[in-house]
């Protein structure tokens, strides 16, 4: 089992629809999570980042994360076709070896928006 | 506006070539990353330094791949010899150590190993 679990996709919505992004992780120790959005070739940029459980809200994007279920989430309000891209999730437990900047990445969740 | 570059954006090569990729990290960033991505196994690290020293390159195929900082301003990446299994595209990132929301990413090489 990977230490981070993420749908593929690809999930096609209608503009304007709701969507929801989802990560499952294995490693309890993890307490920095973020999500990434990468366009076609290019590098991924940071999106969200919150500490720890809570909700954390940025415009339309929302990122939720249930550390008790080992379960994060990103929803997107109003989407838009220029939202179409690969969202990945990452986390990062402070106290490894890696630190806080030791991220374990999802492979990525594949979005399209149509218009 | 900062930003890592990264040389050449795409490479095209012969097996058992050698390559080298190019990373300028942000100035004032410490700590720069280097990733590999596919399909099948996503975004994975195959090393990371800190202050130009190699912190962790447990995640690169020692035999054949190798990674320096010769100054601040300049991080490689090489593959001698290069097999066809390397096709990816490689990421390299920059940061502020022990910060989790530092991390910046180049444009990325894209190599295809004939």
């Amino acid at each position: 089992q990977k230490e981070v679990e993420q749908d593929p996709g690809p999930l096609s919505v209608p503009e304007g629809a709701i969507v929801s992004l989802n990560c499952t992780y294995s490693n309890s120790a993890f307490q920095y999570f973020m999500w990434y959005r990468q366009y076609s070739r290019k590098g991924p940029e940071l999106l969200m980042y919150t500490y720890s459980s809570g909700n954390k809200e940025d415009g339309r994007f929302t990122a939720q994360v249930d550390k008790s279920s080992k379960y994060i989430s990103l929803f997107i309000r109003d989407s838009q076709p220029s939202d179409s891209a690969t969202y990945l999730c990452a986390m990062s437990d402070p106290y490894s070896g890696g630190g806080a900047d030791g991220l374990t990445f999802g492979k990525g969740t594949h979005l399209i928006i149509q218009p | 506006d900062a930003r890592v570059t990264q040389t050449p954006r795409d490479k095209v090569t012969e097996m058992g070539q050698e390559v080298t990729m190019r990373c300028q990290p942000i100035l004032g960033h410490n700590t720069v990353f280097w990733y590999r991505q596919t399909m099948m196994q996503g975004l994975e690290l195959l090393a990371y330094f800190r202050n130009r020293a190699p912190l962790d390159d447990s995640g690169m195929p020692k035999d054949r791949f190798s990674a320096e900082m010769p100054d601040a301003t300049l991080a490689t990446l090489k593959i001698q010899p290069s097999e066809p299994r390397d096709s990816a595209v490689y990421f390299c990132a920059s940061g502020l150590g022990g910060t989790a929301d530092t991390q910046y990413f180049g444009p990325g090489t894209r190599l295809t190993v004939l």
